[in-house]
């Protein structure tokens, strides 16, 4: 198993531009969520998806996109990058119930994103 | 809200020393709660977890135990080595079913 895979492992994009951040997991898990991690704040989640063709907001959800049309990938979607949207992002997954993970959550090797 | 709260670092140590890292968490009910730690360069993985009141998770010499009176759940290792310098976040699971992470304690270890 390769586990959960993310790419490009960096990425330096101009205010303004739109780029997609990539995510598969070969687990077969229901559960996938994008989180961002910020220094001193910790990781914050940004979009969720309990199941494909199933997705919903977290806490910082503006100016990301999310869908999800397999089991397998979760691609998040910057619209208009903005500098505040410097951050490593990371890709989680995990078996789950409806209610959100209740098992242990597999994360991918992270996204370095800088916005100039 | 539900949220987690623990001790700020950079925490340095020698090798061999005691590690503590403190976490409190404010919830409703009472959720799992989970250390992950972070090496450097890499994603989260899953340290320990406990579940219910007075569990104790353990892994790799790292310890910390569920203390619903304190709600409290700290991380301990009796003997630090240098391969243990990463990042550790306390985590629970909020009452939407949601990863609440606390903010991350920086954890340097020297020979």
């Amino acid at each position: 198993n390769a586990g959960v895979t993310q790419t490009p492992k960096f990425q330096v994009l101009k205010t303004g531009q739109s780029m997609t951040l990539q995510c598969a997991q070969d687990m077969n898990h229901e559960y996938m969520s994008w989180y961002r991690q910020d220094p001193g704040m910790g990781l914050r989640l940004i979009h969720y998806s309990v199941g494909a063709g199933i997705t919903d907001q977290g806490e910082v959800p503006n100016g990301y996109n999310v869908s999800r049309s397999t089991t397998e990938d979760f691609p998040l979607r910057l619209l208009s990058a903005a500098p505040s949207q410097t951050s490593v992002y990371f890709c989680a997954s995990s078996y789950g119930t409806s209610g959100g993970p209740t098992y242990e959550q597999y994360f991918g090797p992270g996204t370095r994103l800088t916005v100039t | 809200g539900d949220s987690v709260t623990q001790m700020e670092g950079p925490v340095t140590l020698s090798e061999e020393a005691f590690l503590t890292i403190n976490c409190t968490y404010t919830a409703t009910g009472y959720p799992s709660l989970f250390w992950y730690v972070q090496y450097p360069g890499e994603g989260l993985q899953l340290l320990l977890k406990a579940t219910k009141a007075d569990d104790k998770g353990s892994n790799k010499g790292f310890e910390a135990t569920y203390r619903k009176e304190t709600t409290s759940f700290h991380l301990e290792k009796g003997s630090v080595q240098v391969s243990d310098s990463a990042v550790y976040f306390c985590a629970l699971i909020d009452s939407w079913g949601k990863l609440q992470f606390g903010a991350g304690t920086q954890v340097v270890v020297t020979p």
